[in-house]
């Protein structure tokens, strides 16, 4: 079983919907929360930074964590063609001298269509 | 403000050769960490890096890879004897000192290998 799990689409969407993207994980000691959003053939993006439990939200995205479920959410309210891309979701326990090593999911694919 | 810098966004080398990628940190930023990304697959952490110190090089494979980051001068993933299964997306992100943002991790453009 792999540490973070996440569905990895496509998923299409039309234009102005409300997305869901989700992961599950295993590892108990997961206190830093990430999304990135991915391109093709770019880097990835830092989206959404949560720590620990709750919810987070920046415009049109909100992060949810829900550490008793093991289970994070990144919701895109009125989605735009230009939200097309692959969505990874990233965690961590933190590091020995402050760094940070993330553990990935596979990514979402994302469509919206116009 | 410029992000994290790699290069050569492209590399293409053939069995056998030598593949070097750079990466410099954003401004202020103490840490690097370099991933790979498999096609069809999430990045997979190699290794994690300060200043003339390698930290955790849990995800490195046993031969052939190597990483360093000099006082002076860019990260550099060394890939010596490449082997067509090395062929993916290196990724280079860093992030500032312990306790500054969060420790938020940015990634690079990423570097293309392909071994032919």
């Amino acid at each position: 079983q792999k540490e973070v799990e996440q569905d990895p689409g496509p998923l299409s969407v039309p234009e102005g919907a409300i997305v869901s993207l989700n992961c599950t994980y295993s590892n108990s000691a997961f206190q830093y929360f990430m999304w990135y959003r991915q391109y093709s053939r770019k880097g990835p993006e830092l989206l959404m930074y949560t720590y620990s439990s709750g919810n987070k939200e920046d415009g049109r995205f909100t992060a949810q964590v829900d550490k008793s479920s093991k289970y994070i959410s990144l919701f895109i309210r009125d989605s735009q063609p230009s939200d097309s891309a692959t969505y990874l979701c990233a965690m961590s326990a933190g590091l020995t001298g402050g760094g940070n090593k993330l553990t990935f999911g596979t990514g979402t694919q994302l469509k919206v269509e116009l | 403000n410029a992000g994290v810098m790699q290069n050569p966004r492209h590399l293409v080398r053939r069995r056998g050769q030598e593949a070097r990628l750079r990466c410099s940190p954003m401004k202020g930023h103490s840490h690097v960490y370099w991933y790979r990304q498999l096609p069809e697959e999430g990045l997979k952490f190699m290794v994690y890096l300060q200043k003339e110190n390698i930290i955790d090089e849990s995800g490195m494979p046993k031969e052939r890879f190597s990483a360093e980051f000099p006082k002076e001068g860019p990260s550099i993933l060394r890939i010596q004897q490449v082997v067509r299964g090395d062929s993916a997306a290196y990724f280079c992100a860093s992030s500032p000192p312990e306790g500054i943002s969060g420790n938020t991790i940015y990634f690079g453009e990423g570097s293309w290998l392909t071994v032919v």
